[in-house]
Formats: structure tokens, sequence, C-alpha cells
């Protein structure tokens, strides 16, 4: 069953803007993740938030955890036009944190227009 | 390159046909899925093998057949299939044995049923 839900749907900004995009969820989870998929292409990870963290940094992504709201947010600062893709909240639920227990929302496609 | 590797890229096939999607990883884990990707859905986790045994299948029909001879190699038979089977088809694998842990995907095998 769905446990992620992304806002927005679509997102659409110039490069060099920020996009935030938010992912809210339903039950207590272990860890939640973010993933990036290119059109037809394979899923590919990004980043990890344990569930006793609230704030996570690589690069340019800045991503938070807010576990009392159940909701977690994904920033790209200075987005490039190579960032136009679909991205994807996860959730791991149960003890083990195992990623076969890994639950995706419906993403948020974000395109980035030079 | 993530390390899984999916073959083939692209597959079409007729209601009778029978074919099957391969894929292997690389990275030495032990837990291999199948997910199902169509448009404007979310990822529908198909199949888990753990140990090359398969510990969950989320109501998939019988039409689908996994097959996990190894830790390092998936399979799934496709056989009479149905023109709405016709997605995205992704494997990942994962190190189970860990917690808070990652997937990584392939590339994924576009299926057409025509």
């Amino acid at each position: 069953s769905q446990q992620g839900e992304e806002d927005p749907q679509a997102l659409s900004i110039q490069e060099g803007e920020n996009a935030t995009m938010n992912c809210s969820y339903k039950t207590s989870i272990n860890n939640l993740q973010w993933y990036r998929q290119n059109s037809g292409r394979g899923l590919v990870h990004l980043i990890l938030i344990r569930s006793n963290e609230r704030e996570k940094h690589s690069g340019r992504l800045r991503v938070t955890l807010d576990t009392s709201k159940k909701s977690s947010s994904l920033l790209i600062t200075a987005s490039r036009a190579a960032d136009t893709a679909s991205y994807f909240c996860a959730t791991v639920s149960g003890s083990s944190g195992s990623a076969r227990q890994l639950t995706f929302g419906s993403g948020t496609q974000l395109t980035v227009l030079p | 390159e993530t390390g899984v590797t999916q073959t083939p890229r692209h597959l079409v096939m007729g209601m009778t046909n029978k074919k099957s999607l391969k894929c292997e990883q690389h990275l030495g884990h032990n837990a291999m899925y199948w997910y199902k990707q169509s448009a404007k859905k979310p990822l529908e986790l198909m199949f888990v093998y753990n140990f090359k045994e398969q510990t969950e299948n989320n109501s998939v029909p019988s039409r689908f057949s996994p097959e996990c001879p190894n830790s390092s190699h998936l399979f799934l038979h496709l056989h009479t299939l149905q023109p709405e089977d016709s997605a995205l088809y992704l494997c990942a694998s994962s190190q189970d044995r860990q917690t808070n842990t990652e997937a990584f995907f392939g590339q994924g095998t576009r299926l057409t049923v025509v």
C-alpha cells in the first residue's frame, strides 16, 4: 500500500532557483529515503534520513524530517537543467530498517528550465 | 551504473508469448526485488527474495513467475500476459543484513504487451 505522498505532483522552475518537494506518510518509520528517476530509467538513491535525525545535507541536497508531522522535504539548491527528473520519497517501516520494506510514493516531476 | 543490470531494456510480446526478464547484481547483496512501475502510479513491489528464498509475493498474478537461482541473479518469467501488464519492470537489490540501507535499481525493462 502507498505510504509516501509527494507534493507537488509537478514543479517547474528556472535554472538557478531552489526546488522544494514535500512528502507525507502515514505510519511510523525507521528511515525515509529520497530517490531520483530520469525518464524511463531506474531509480537512483539520493539520501537517507533516519527517524532520529531532523536534517541531513548532501551536496546541493537538503532533507528535513519531522516525525511529529509525519513529513519530509527535499530541497535542491541552485537547480540545473540536469536536475530535471522525477523524485520519489520512500519510507521504511519495521524494526529491521531493511530496504525490502521500502514503500514508494507517486513522485514529483521536476522540470528545470534553462 | 548502479551495479544492477537488467536485460532486455525493451520487450514487445504478444499475449500468447512466453518471455523472461533477467536481472544481475554484482554488489554482493543478499536481497533482490521486482517492482512494477505503471504510468501515474506508485512503484508496486511484486516479489522479494532474501538469500534466494522468496519472502514476499504481493498478490501478483500467476502469469508472473519469479526465479532466483542464486543471490546474484533474478528472473521474471512471463506468460499469457495482458495489455494492462505493459509497464516498466524494475529490479533492485540491497544488503538486507544491515539496517538503514538503500536499494540499488537496474535501468528497467520497458515491456509492451500487444
